[in-house]
């Protein structure tokens, strides 16, 4: 049974560039969040996907998007990349928001 | 005020001790508490969840004072093994869990 896979697992883009990160939720789960892990600080809340809609959102700005698809996956997209966009991208799937299984996420780097 | 304070640490320790971790949280209206252990470079997993009554998991002791607002890990008979950040999480019902920024501990021989 797999667990949460993230895609790719290292990233390096330039300012200004466009990214897409993917997850695949574990099996079962119906519930994508995702968040953004800088270095030394706690997982931060970007948004959540249930049923292929936006369900909650964090504060981080409109150039953060998100989509998930019939089979549950997901995709985080982030346009405009600012150097301050570095960090380790996590996306957590769950059973109707309970218990979340982390994937080991990507790490995104801005130059 | 951060809605989930931890010490980030580190806590350097030696092997066999006993350590603790406090985490306050904000929201009154806060329902779920969990501890999420993180290693270097890794996805946070799950530890344990916190309940009222408090609860233990082998070496891991995890307190609720909700009148303070707390939450407390302890870990006792510290192993090199344990090295990891640790992360408090809070959740009112439904809504998104926030994390907090983590406390760093390093076990040494």
């Amino acid at each position: 049974d797999a667990g949460v896979t993230q895609s790719p697992t290292h990233l390096i883009k330039t300012r200004g560039q466009q990214v897409t990160l993917r997850c695949s939720p574990k099996s079962g789960h119906d519930t994508v969040s995702w968040y953004q892990q800088a270095l030394g600080q706690g997982p931060q809340f970007i948004f959540q996907y249930y049923e292929e809609e936006e369900r909650q959102r964090g504060n981080f700005p409109d150039r953060f998007s998100g989509h998930q698809f019939p089979n549950y996956s997901s995709e985080l997209n982030v346009n405009a990349l600012l150097l301050g966009d570095s960090a380790l991208y996590l996306c957590a799937s769950s059973l109707t928001g309970d218990g979340y299984t982390f994937g080991s996420g990507t790490r995104l780097t801005v130059v | 005020r951060k809605e989930v304070e931890q010490d980030p640490g580190p806590f350097n320790v030696p092997e066999g001790a006993t350590v603790a971790f406090n985490c306050t949280y904000s929201n009154s209206a806060s329902q779920s508490f969990f501890w999420y252990r993180q290693d270097c470079r890794k996805e946070p997993k799950l530890l344990m969840s916190v309940y009222s009554s408090g609860n233990e998991d082998g070496r891991f002791t995890a307190q609720l004072n909700r009148a303070s607002q707390y939450i407390s890990l302890l870990i006792r008979d510290s192993k090199l093994s344990d090295s990891a950040t640790y992360l408090c999480v809070v959740r009112e019902g439904s809504y998104i869990p926030t994390f907090g920024r983590g406390t760093s501990l390093i076990v040494h021989p």
